[in-house]
C-alpha cells in the first residue's frame, strides 16, 4: 500500500488565490520531508527540506514567503503557495524519508497545479 | 553541486528487446542510488535501490548496476515488453539530503 498520501492530485485555481497541498506520511513518522517541484518534460527539483517543528530549509531560488511549508506534526506536511500565478502552476511532489538503513526515500502520487 | 545526467534521453525500440539506460553523476559521495518509473501525469513508483556499498540491484526483469567510484549506474531491462513504456529517472543521494534527480529516459517500447 500507499507509503505517502498527498492531495489533492489535482487543484486548478485563479491567479492570485493560495493554494495548500497535504503530505502525509501514513507508515511512519518523519522528521523530515522534501517537497519537490517539476515542470513538464523537466526532472524533478529540490524545493525545500521540511522539518518537523522548527522552519523549512529552502534551496537556491526558491522564494520562501512565496511557498510556505508547515510541518506541524511527525506525519505531516503542507505546502502552500501563496498568491498563485500562471508560472507556479507545475507538478508538486513530496518525499519521506524511510526508517531502514537504506535511506530510501518514498514519493506520494503528486499535485498538479494548474493557475488560471 | 550534485549533477546527474541520464543517457539517452529517448529510445524508442520493438517489443523484446533487451535494453541499456545509463546515469551519471559527479560527486561520487551519496548514501545510494534509486532507479524510478514515471507514466505520464503520475508520480514516481521506485524500482531499485542501490546503496553505496552495493555493486547491483535485480528485481525480476530488472537490474542496475552502480559504480560509485566513476559515477555511472546502468538500468537493464531484458525482454522489454509494451508496459515498460514510461520515463525512468536516476537519482542519487538519499537519506536526510534528498535526493538529485536526471532528466530522464523517455522509454518507448513498439508492439
Amino acid at each position: 500500500g500507499a507509503v505517502v498520501s498527498q492531495h489533492p492530485s489535482r487543484v486548478i485555481c485563479k491567479s492570485g488565490t493560495s493554494v495548500k497541498i497535504e503530505c502525509r506520511s501514513l507508515d511512519f513518522q518523519a522528521t523530515t520531508m522534501f517537497w519537490y517541484r517539476q515542470f513538464p518534460k523537466q526532472s524533478l527539483m529540490l524545493m525545500a527540506t521540511s522539518n518537523e517543528g522548527s522552519k523549512a530549509t529552502y534551496e537556491q531560488g526558491v522564494e520562501k514567503d512565496k511557498f510556505l511549508i508547515n510541518h506541524a506534526s511527525l506525519t505531516l506536511s503542507t505546502l502552500t503557495v501563496t498568491s498563485a500565478h500562471p508560472e507556479d502552476s507545475s507538478f508538486y511532489i513530496c518525499s519521506v524519508p524511510g526508517q531502514g538503513l537504506t535511506g530510501e526515500l518514498f514519493f506520494g502520487e503528486g499535485s498538479r497545479l494548474t493557475v488560471l | 553541486k550534485q549533477e546527474v545526467t541520464q543517457i539517452p534521453a529517448a529510445l524508442s525500440v520493438p517489443e523484446g528487446e533487451n535494453l541499456v539506460l545509463n546515469c551519471s553523476f559527479t560527486d561520487s559521495a551519496i548514501y545510494n542510488l534509486q532507479w524510478f518509473r514515471q507514466d505520464p501525469g503520475k508520480g514516481l513508483t521506485s524500482l531499485l535501490l542501490i546503496q553505496s556499498s552495493q555493486r547491483e540491484q535485480t528485481s525480476g526483469r530488472l537490474n542496475a548496476s552502480l559504480d560509485k567510484s566513476s559515477g555511472r549506474s546502468t538500468l537493464y531491462i531484458a525482454a522489454s515488453q509494451p508496459g515498460d513504456s514510461a520515463t525512468y529517472l536516476c537519482a542519487v543521494g538519499g537519506g536526510a539530503d534528498g535526493l538529485t534527480f536526471g532528466k530522464g529516459t523517455h522509454l518507448i517500447i513498439q508492439p
